[in-house]
C-alpha cells in the first residue's frame, strides 16, 4: 500500500495563478482532510470531506475549493493565488467511525507564491 | 472552542537526556488525544495516544498520560536519541468529531 500520496511535492507560483493539489490514497478510508502547515501555528485545518461527493469547510477555508468525486481522490484548488497562502500543505485520510482513530498523512506539498 | 497549546521550541538536547515537552488543552467535552512526530522532510505520522483519564499511550519509549484533572498530556522519553530529532505536535478530537485540533508544535533537535 502507498498510503496517502500528494502531487506535486513542490511548486511556485505567481501571484494570481490557479493551481491544483491532488491528494489520493489506497486505504479505502471515508474520511480526507487538507491542512495547511505554517511556522508557530502548527496545522490548520482547510477543508475535510465525511465521504465520496462531501466537502465541508474548517478552520481557514477562504481562498480555497475542494472537490471529492472519488472515494480515494480529494483536491485542493487555488483559484487566485495569494502570497499568504505560501504553505506546506498536508493531506490526511482516517477511516472515521471513532474520533480515537489514526489520521494518515501525506509527505506535503511545498508550496510558494511569489 | 478547543485548543491545544504545546512547550515552544526549539528544544536541544544531548543524546540520553530526558525528554518532556508540556501539552494543555481546552475542550468542551471529553476528547481523545494524541501526539504525532514530523521527521524532517515527511508528513505526521501518530506517535501514541489515549481515550480516557489516567490512559498512558507508549510507543518507541515515548510516553504520555492523559490527566483530566489538571487537562494534561505532557510527552516524556527517558532516554533521546538523534533519530529523535523531529517536530512533536500535540492534538485532540472531540467524541463523534473527525476533526483534529493541533497545538503549534515543538522542533526537537538531539546531539550526539
Amino acid at each position: 500500500n502507498a498510503g496517502v500520496t500528494q502531487t506535486p511535492k513542490f511548486r511556485v507560483l505567481k501571484t494570481g495563478q490557479s493551481m491544483t493539489l491532488l491528494c489520493a490514497q489506497d486505504m479505502n478510508h471515508e474520511y480526507m482532510y487538507w491542512y495547511r502547515q505554517d511556522p508557530g501555528m502548527g496545522l490548520r485545518l482547510i477543508h475535510y470531506s465525511v465521504g465520496e461527493g462531501t466537502t465541508a469547510k474548517g478552520e481557514v477555508p477562504d481562498g480555497y475549493n475542494v472537490s471529492r468525486l472519488k472515494k480515494q481522490n480529494f483536491l485542493l484548488g487555488l483559484e487566485s493565488a495569494a502570497p499568504s497562502q505560501t504553505s506546506v500543505y498536508f493531506c490526511a485520510s482516517t477511516q472515521g467511525q471513532s474520533s480515537y482513530n489514526e489520521q494518515f498523512f501525506g509527505p506535503g506539498t511545498r508550496l510558494t507564491v511569489l | 472552542g478547543d485548543s491545544v497549546t504545546q512547550m515552544e521550541g526549539p528544544v536541544t538536547l544531548s543524546e540520553e537526556a530526558f525528554l518532556t515537552i508540556n501539552c494543555t488543552y481546552t475542550a468542551t467535552g471529553y476528547p481523545s488525544l494524541f501526539w504525532y512526530v514530523q521527521y524532517p522532510g515527511e508528513g505526521l505520522q501518530l506517535l501514541l495516544k489515549a481515550t480516557k483519564a489516567d490512559d498512558k499511550g507508549s510507543n518507541k519509549g515515548f510516553e504520555a498520560t492523559y490527566r483530566k484533572e489538571t487537562t494534561s498530556f505532557h510527552l516524556e522519553k527517558g532516554s533521546v536519541q538523534v533519530s529523535d530529532s523531529a517536530v512533536y505536535f500535540c492534538a485532540l478530537a472531540e467524541p463523534n468529531d473527525y476533526k483534529l485540533s493541533f497545538g503549534a508544535g515543538t522542533t526537537v533537535t538531539v546531539r550526539a
